[in-house]
């Protein structure tokens, strides 16, 4: 099975700042992964797919980058709405999520 | 878009069986692949098992392959999971959702299975 591991796990941060996440995979996945965001209660909500491809309707301000084994989600400057629990999930041979990286206030 | 409702969920002891409803909505439940997926509180989604558009091809993760099966009725716009010999670590909220290939775009709100005496 191919194992996803994100870090950090958790992040604090304050609103306006660049923050980056890495989702690291057991094997190379090519670019076969995809990024949600999760609030307290909720679904997780598709965010990127294929790596870099922006899901339709999720702001600019979110990009995804990385190839084979290392991924990275990148808030270019993060807002009120965005502090969540992020999942990287790869889906190159079946389906594995990330443990998350919640990012909170700080 | 797909919107989906998750159903049948509840408290059920080791060993015994239980439905999972999810209801979609929407002309295109048909066209799309659905899955399952579950979720322990405080850590990270765990995919259960997919079906294809038609209903033709199923696949399982292997902790629920052989105790799970998963369906659907595409005229009711319903997807199924019966669960058989349920066991504590199968606690977990379960959401269905719509996707292309193992890309999740809609999700449901998830129903809670527990498995305890």
């Amino acid at each position: 099975d191919i194992q996803m591991t994100q870090s950090p796990s958790t992040l604090s941060a304050s609103v306006g700042d660049r923050v980056t996440i890495t989702c690291r995979a057991s094997q190379s996945i090519n670019s076969w992964l995809a990024w949600y965001q999760q609030k307290p209660g909720k679904a997780p909500k598709l965010l990127m797919y294929q790596a870099s491809t922006l899901e339709t309707g999720v702001p600019s301000r979110f990009s995804g980058s990385g190839s084979g084994t290392e991924f990275t989600l990148t808030i270019s400057s993060l807002q009120p709405d965005d502090f969540a629990t992020y999942y990287c999930q790869q889906y190159d041979t079946s389906s594995t999520f990330g443990q998350g990286t919640k990012v909170d206030i700080k | 878009e797909v919107q989906l409702e998750e159903s049948g969920g509840g408290l059920i002891q080791p060993g015994g069986s239980l439905r999972l409803s999810c209801a979609g909505s929407g002309s295109t439940f048909s066209l799309h692949w659905m899955h399952w997926v579950r979720q322990v509180p405080g850590k990270g989604p765990v995919w259960v098992s997919r079906i294809n558009s038609d209903g033709s091809s199923a696949s399982y993760a292997d902790s629920v392959k052989g105790r799970f099966t998963i369906s659907r009725d595409n005229a009711k716009k319903t997807l199924y999971l019966q669960m058989n010999s349920l066991r504590a670590d199968d606690t977990a909220v379960y959401y269905c959702a719509s996707g292309g290939g193992h890309v999740l775009y809609d999700w449901g709100q998830g129903t809670l299975v527990t498995v305890s005496s």
